[in-house]
């Protein structure tokens, strides 16, 4: 099955810095890659996805770039915000039936002001 | 509210008593997860659905753990024999395919 590895396990930045956190996978066949956003005691939410027919994707301060030839895939968040504070979890998915959304352990950002 | 949602919020229960949470998806979507997550840790697999069928189950999910679909509508997840190591949040997410999956409030569980 899928196995999703996620790095740095804590992120600290200071306001309006980027910040980059990077994931592996080890399924070729996964071809949904999407990372969530998780405040304290919320549940997670979708902030960005992308698909495997697509290197790059942008949404206003958030990319996510994918390079299947190394099986990785990796955030941007760019001028960081106190609000960007949170746990970042990135996820992959073959895409086919029978196959599940696998989550890595997670990136704890600190935007400090 | 048009949500996942799941019931109960949460749960304290001792050791070796069951326990059934349930999970009530978007409506139109096919695809049904569930997940578990503790402290700092990001939501562990432990499976999933696609309509009523189960097509997935995590190879760490013990044979105490039991989950259900029937008409592909809400599902239950069931632990029997409760052990201290189930203390979790008990996260549900649903999705139509390959789409964003969207997530549950989640059952906090508490086993004394």
């Amino acid at each position: 099955g899928e196995n999703v590895e996620q790095h740095p396990s804590t992120l600290s930045v200071q306001e309006g810095d980027s910040a980059v956190i990077k994931c592996t996978y080890s399924d070729s066949a996964s071809n949904y890659f999407p990372w969530y956003k998780q405040e304290l005691g919320k549940r997670p939410q979708l902030i960005i996805d992308i698909r495997s027919n697509v290197g790059e994707k942008k949404d206003q301060r958030i990319a996510v770039t994918l390079n299947k030839t190394a099986k990785h895939f990796s955030l941007h968040i760019t001028e960081t915000q106190p609000e960007d504070s949170a746990v970042y979890f990135c996820a992959a998915s073959p895409g086919q039936a029978g196959t599940a959304l696998i989550f890595g352990k997670g990136t704890t950002l600190s935007v400090s002001s | 509210d048009t949500g996942v949602s799941q019931d109960p919020r949460h749960k304290i229960t001792k050791r070796g008593q069951n326990v059934t949470f349930r999970c009530d998806p978007i409506s139109e979507h096919n695809r049904l997860y569930w997940y578990r997550q503790t402290l700092g840790q990001g939501p562990e697999f432990l499976t999933y659905f696609q309509n009523e069928a189960q097509l997935e189950k995590s190879r760490l999910l013990s044979d105490r753990f039991s989950a259900e679909r029937p008409k592909g509508s809400f599902s239950t997840l069931e632990i029997q024999r409760t052990e201290q190591g189930d203390s979790a949040m008990y996260l549900c997410a649903s999705s139509l395919d390959v789409t964003e999956a969207f997530f549950g409030q989640g059952t906090r569980l508490t086993v004394v």
